[in-house]
């Protein structure tokens, strides 16, 4: 079973960056795109964007194009995801996921989600 | 982007009676495949979202089958069936037919 481990908790200061990490287990992260998705305090969930750890395509959010960049390393299982010129806007928790299919004779799909990453930004 | 909408954005329900939770997406999410790309979480206090629903109709491995999901193209429907204490959160729907995937605004279920 597939299960992600994220990163803990960051205090940054505005204008900074960080990156937050998402490490595979079970399997290796090359057979599963690596969505990112970001929660506000007391909101809803937003898409960041996804990496395709076998070739390191990515895809963003047209409003994450400046601000997030992710990136895989294959050899650690484990995808990142980098936020700069950081505000109290990105102030939030940021969760790893992915989505799979179970290839088999009854076919289903399963997902997995990191615990989450709380980044605060405050000076 | 494709804008999904739910309603309401919070229910109070009885433990033992049902509930219903609506979503509307701004465009079709049936593919050509014929699979209709919505799915339904659950995030508990503090907790990551959980999958209960995917492709609009199919249960979650692990998730009891008072939780059920249909819909059309557009119009979709949670219902939970037998309401219990362990349900409370707020419910999503999103829809991964495409990048951005994009979710509702939450549903906040709450026990009387």
């Amino acid at each position: 079973e597939v299960q992600l481990q994220q990163s803990g908790a960051e205090l940054v200061r505005p204008g900074t960056s960080v990156k937050l990490s998402c490490k595979v287990s079970g399997d290796t992260i090359t057979a599963y795109y690596m969505h990112f998705v970001k929660q506000r305090p007391g909101q809803g969930l937003e898409w960041i964007g996804r990496i395709d750890p076998e070739d390191d395509s990515t895809k963003y959010a047209e409003k994450f194009k400046n601000k997030a960049t992710l990136t895989a390393d294959t050899s650690s299982n484990t995808a990142y995801l980098k936020l700069s010129s950081l505000t109290s806007e990105d102030t939030a928790t940021y969760f790893c996921t992915t989505v799979w299919t179970n290839i088999g004779t009854s076919p289903y799909v399963m997902d997995a989600w990191g615990q989450g990453a709380s980044v605060t930004v405050s000076s | 982007d494709i804008v999904m909408t739910q309603a309401p954005l919070s229910v109070s329900v009885t433990p033992g009676e049902s509930a219903s939770i609506s979503c509307r997406s701004s465009k079709s999410l049936l593919h050509s495949n014929g699979i209709t790309y919505v799915y339904w979480y659950l995030q508990k206090p503090g907790k990551s979202p959980q999958l209960l629903i995917y492709r609009m109709s199919n249960l979650a491995s692990g998730v009891p089958d008072r939780f059920s999901g249909s819909g059309s193209e557009t119009d979709f429907t949670l219902k939970i069936s037998r309401v219990e204490a362990e349900d409370v959160g707020i419910y999503y729907c999103g829809q991964l037919l495409e990048n951005p995937w994009t979710f509702g605004g939450g549903t906040k279920l709450e026990l009387k």
